[in-house]
């Protein structure tokens, strides 16, 4: 149990538009999920907590208008890159909280996007 | 502010060996500590999670200890094989829910 599901695994796309990045728990109810981001040969940073059915909390210095973050159901969670730069180019990792002690943060299987 | 930290950056070892991974955080109070693996290009998969009322934790030939008091926890494989060549993280979770992750150990198995 307690999988997690990440769409796309890449994407590739043009400078200036947006793109959408889909994290789904698939056997449980997350209700809080987190967005990390991980630079070649670093470990992850998280970019902020996203809750059902409220506002993203996001860390320091990222930047909530350009990630935006909806976490509409309990099984869904999403990422919008809006504006993507090149600088956006990264891999982004999404993980789940099942709310169970003993279980721990599942993660996603992550996303590589470049834009170009 | 947690601080979370790997030792070594990375590693080498003949196939058959068993070896150790450390992972040392700054502040004990914490609420779990979890071990992930992550192949390149890929997401992370966990591998043991310790409560912080646990002293160890066990899955086939992996066995994971913590102890607070000294703000430490070690990833412990036995008999490697060249399929456990990976990036091994550490991470530490308190109150908030936040995962704060260690840098990781790159291990390489070598045949």
């Amino acid at each position: 149990g307690a999988v997690v599901s990440q769409h796309p695994s890449r994407v590739i796309c043009k400078s200036g538009t947006s793109v959408k990045i889909e994290c789904r728990s698939l056997d449980f109810q997350a209700t809080t999920m987190f967005w990390y981001r991980q630079f070649p040969k670093q470990s992850l940073m998280l970019m902020a907590t996203s809750n059902e059915g409220s506002k993203a909390t996001y860390e320091q210095g990222v930047e909530k208008d350009k990630f935006l973050i909806n976490h509409a159901s309990l099984t869904l969670s999403t990422l919008t890159v809006t504006s993507a730069h090149p600088e956006d180019s990264s891999f982004y990792i999404c993980s789940a909280d099942r709310g169970e002690a003993n279980y721990g943060y599942t993660f996603g299987s992550g996303t590589r996007l470049t834009v170009v | 502010k947690q601080e979370v930290t790997q030792i070594p950056a990375a590693l080498s070892v003949p196939e058959g060996e068993n070896l150790v991974l450390n992972c040392s955080f700054t502040d004990s109070a914490i609420y779990n500590l979890q071990w992930f693996r992550q192949d390149p290009g890929k997401g992370l998969t966990s591998l043991l999670l310790i409560q912080s009322s646990q002293r160890e934790q066990t899955s086939g030939r992996l066995n994971a200890s913590l102890d607070k008091s000294s703000g430490r926890s070690t990833l412990y494989i036995a008999a490697s094989q060249p399929g456990d060549s990976a990036t091994y993280l550490c991470a530490a979770t308190k109150g908030a829910q936040k995962l704060v992750f260690g840098q990781g150990t790159r291990l390489t198995i070598n045949p």
